[in-house]
């Protein structure tokens, strides 16, 4: 299995909603990733797994907050969003931080 | 900290003509180079990638330069299709002290007419 699998593919919620994207690999990949991508514009980093451990929020509001159950999930947790945080959420995973960047296919998050 | 600047912002070439797009990077750390492709609608995915200890390398239909000296990397594509048009992100990694994290470029949108 070589791919990033990222659950739903499209997300709509008001704003005081609580919901959590998921993200799930099987290439035994030690590090994986939270993007944050608008419509053209690069994929914005936002938080670093290592080893199943928190290794880098760039300063990321703590609307979001990342989860790794295990070396094969990543999940992200969302509450009270804003309008202005609906974008395509992007998981991906690399054998070790900073190598080749493995993209799930995203989830389209809609804020109303 | 590193930052990564693309060149241009958008591309538009006839099929079967070279496209070429060049980043610069300000970190001379930095050593590792990729380069992703994001198709409209999908995810980006890596197309080539180069080390600083490599000056060039290639893959069928597509090729990296990198001049170290001067802090620039290149992706060329030949003999261009349709199917080439996309978003093309470059990205350069941070060392391992700033996280080894990839910085990306700002994208540039290549168009391949028929």
């Amino acid at each position: 299995d070589t791919e990033v699998t990222q659950t739903p593919k499209h997300l709509v919620m008001g704003m005081t909603n609580k919901k959590s994207l998921k993200c799930e690999q099987h290439m035994g990949h030690r590090a994986m990733y939270w993007y944050k991508q608008k419509a053209k514009k690069p994929p914005e980093l936002m938080f670093v797994y290592s080893y199943e451990k928190l290794s880098i929020n760039e300063s990321v509001p703590s609307r979001f907050s990342p989860e790794c159950p295990n070396s094969s999930l990543l999940n992200l947790h969302l509450h009270a969003l804003q309008p202005e945080d609906s974008a395509l959420y992007l998981c991906a995973s690399s054998p070790l931080v900073g190598e080749k960047l493995f993209f799930g296919s995203g989830t389209q998050l809609s804020v109303l | 900290g590193e930052n990564v600047e693309q060149h241009p912002s958008t591309l538009s070439v006839q099929e079967g003509d070279s496209a070429v797009i060049k980043c610069t990077y300000s970190d001379s750390a930095s050593n590792y180079f990729p380069w992703y492709k994001q198709e409209l609608g999908k995810r980006p995915q890596l197309i080539i990638d180069i080390r600083s200890n490599v000056g060039e390398k290639k893959d069928q239909r597509i090729a990296v330069t990198l001049n170290k000296t001067a802090k620039h990397f290149s992706l060329h594509i030949t003999e261009t299709q349709p199917e080439d048009s996309a978003v093309y992100f470059c990205a350069a990694r941070t060392t391992y002290n700033q996280g080894g994290k990839l910085i990306f470029g700002q994208g540039t949108e290549l168009s391949v007419k028929p």
